[in-house]
């Protein structure tokens, strides 16, 4: 069974960079079928898309976020990374990394696993 | 980009109710590219629709999804215990970005 789990500082400076993992088990970063994602929540509010990663390095981001964004995979250790620089309050947030569905017609498409959750809160 | 707008933004029903939830998209969803999940406070999104009708693996049949161009229907033929919780609407149809609506909470009347 699928599993991904997030991994990373619960707390971050201002103007530092926000960094965390996901460590998929059960299943191969590497597939040839599903992008893996990434998708935050601010306490008490709705789900916003950071950004999406295949095995192969292709990435979408959302263009709010892109001029911070860096996303990575490491094959090697079943994993891919955020990297979010320039933190502000604003990027407090529960982070959870998530499967896409198979790719199709559309290479991005709905998120089919999640991980539990990682709370990161951005303050001095 | 295009937003989604979910109404109500809470549902005060009782077990044994049937429960419809809105999302109303701001340009046509391509192809009914969308999808529900439903969470609950603490845990993260479960996936329950997919291409507007699909029932993800493992969802009870009571959760239907319908709709098509900019009006999308989740519906909860008869609520059960477990099923209080928030529904979150999300499209992929025209990306990016994936766009999440705000969410519906149903709440036990």
């Amino acid at each position: 069974q699928l599993q991904l789990q997030e991994s990373g500082p619960g707390l971050v400076k201002p103007s530092e960079t926000l960094s965390l993992t996901c460590i998929v088990s059960g299943g191969s970063v590497r597939s040839n079928t599903n992008f893996w994602g990434w998708i935050r929540q601010a306490p008490g509010k709705g789900l916003e898309w950071i950004g999406s990663i295949f095995s192969s390095g292709n990435t979408y981001y959302n263009p709010s976020l892109k001029s911070r964004i860096t996303l990575s995979v490491d094959t090697s250790k079943n994993q891919f990374s955020l990297k979010l620089s320039s933190g502000t309050a604003a990027d407090t947030a529960v982070y959870y990394c998530a499967r896409h569905g198979p790719v199709g017609t559309l290479l991005i498409n709905w998120f089919d696993s999640w991980g539990q959750g990682t709370l990161v809160t951005v303050s001095s | 980009e295009i937003v989604l707008t979910q109404s109500p933004g809470t549902l005060s029903l009782s077990p044994g109710e049937r429960a419809t939830l809105s999302c109303r998209a701001s340009q046509s969803v391509t192809s009914s590219q969308l999808a529900w999940y439903q969470q609950k406070p603490g845990q993260a999104p479960r996936l329950l629709i997919y291409g507007a009708s699909s029932r993800a693996t493992g969802v009870p049949d009571r959760f239907s999804g319908s709709g098509s161009g900019t009006d999308f229907t989740l519906t909860i033929s008869r609520l059960e215990a477990e099923d209080f919780a928030v529904y979150y609407c999300q499209q992929y149809g025209r990306s990016p970005p994936l766009t999440f609506g705000g969410g519906t909470k149903v709440e036990i009347k």
